[in-house]
């Protein structure tokens, strides 16, 4: 079964860039999506098709998607950043969750 | 706005069938769109179940496949889950889900809140 892997967890200091990743084989085969999810809420749509921002994502959220892993960039990372991250992806008609990774804005 | 609520019991004994409601405002679900199962275990991570095109087509987990059936039901605006012999491994925070199925790269736009279902005796 197809797998993606995330780091458990990130630190990044307040104003600072934070790079999640999320690593499977040819991801950048597939489309890549990112959640956000804070403590006691359904998770978020953060990026979609790889890159792109729904309305009202701050733009400070990016995405990328090349060969084997999908980067989900913070710029100017924000306190009310802190969340887990998880990434998503289709493989046969399977959607696959990464496992999450905890931000921590220091 | 489109809001999702999980409805169904919070408790459910090891080797029966768990039984799930979502019920759908703000958006007909005979309009388009697919609606999935997501879980998410205490302190772990989110596992997709399933998904249902308004077909009535279904995808589930390979894991879970033969323990999953989600259904329509279009006059009441809500779809559901049902999981057969459930252990306590499935015990979790359900949550439903609208998926976006514009290609390429599906993905869920709107959940629900969450239900927590604990498998015990």
């Amino acid at each position: 079964s197809y797998e993606l892997t995330q780091p458990p967890s990130v630190a990044v200091s307040p104003g600072q860039t934070a790079s999640i990743t999320c690593s499977g084989d040819k991801l950048g085969d597939k489309y890549a999506c990112w959640y956000q999810q804070k403590p006691g809420q359904s998770p978020v749509v953060v990026i979609y098709q790889d890159t792109k921002r729904p309305s009202g994502i701050p733009e400070r959220f990016s995405g990328s998607n090349s060969g084997n892993t999908a980067t989900l960039t913070i710029s100017g990372t924000q306190a009310m950043d802190e969340a887990d991250y998880y990434c998503q992806a289709w493989d046969s008609n399977t959607a696959v969750f990464g496992g999450g990774t905890k931000l921590t804005v220091l | 706005q489109v809001q999702l609520q999980e409805s169904g019991p919070g408790l459910v004994r090891p080797s029966e069938t768990l039984s799930l409601t979502c019920a759908v405002s703000g958006y007909s679900i005979s309009s388009g769109y697919c609606w999935g199962w997501i879980r998410q275990p205490p302190g772990k991570g989110l596992e997709w179940l399933g998904t249902i095109y308004l077909s009535g087509i279904t995808y589930s987990n390979p894991s879970l496949q033969s323990r999953v059936t989600i259904s329509l039901d279009t006059s009441k605006n809500q779809f559901s889950l049902k999981l057969s012999s459930v252990t306590a491994a499935d015990t979790a925070v359900y949550s439903c889900a609208r998926q976006i199925v514009a290609a390429p790269g599906p993905y869920f736009d709107y959940w629900g809140q969450g239900t927590l279902v604990t498998v015990s005796s």
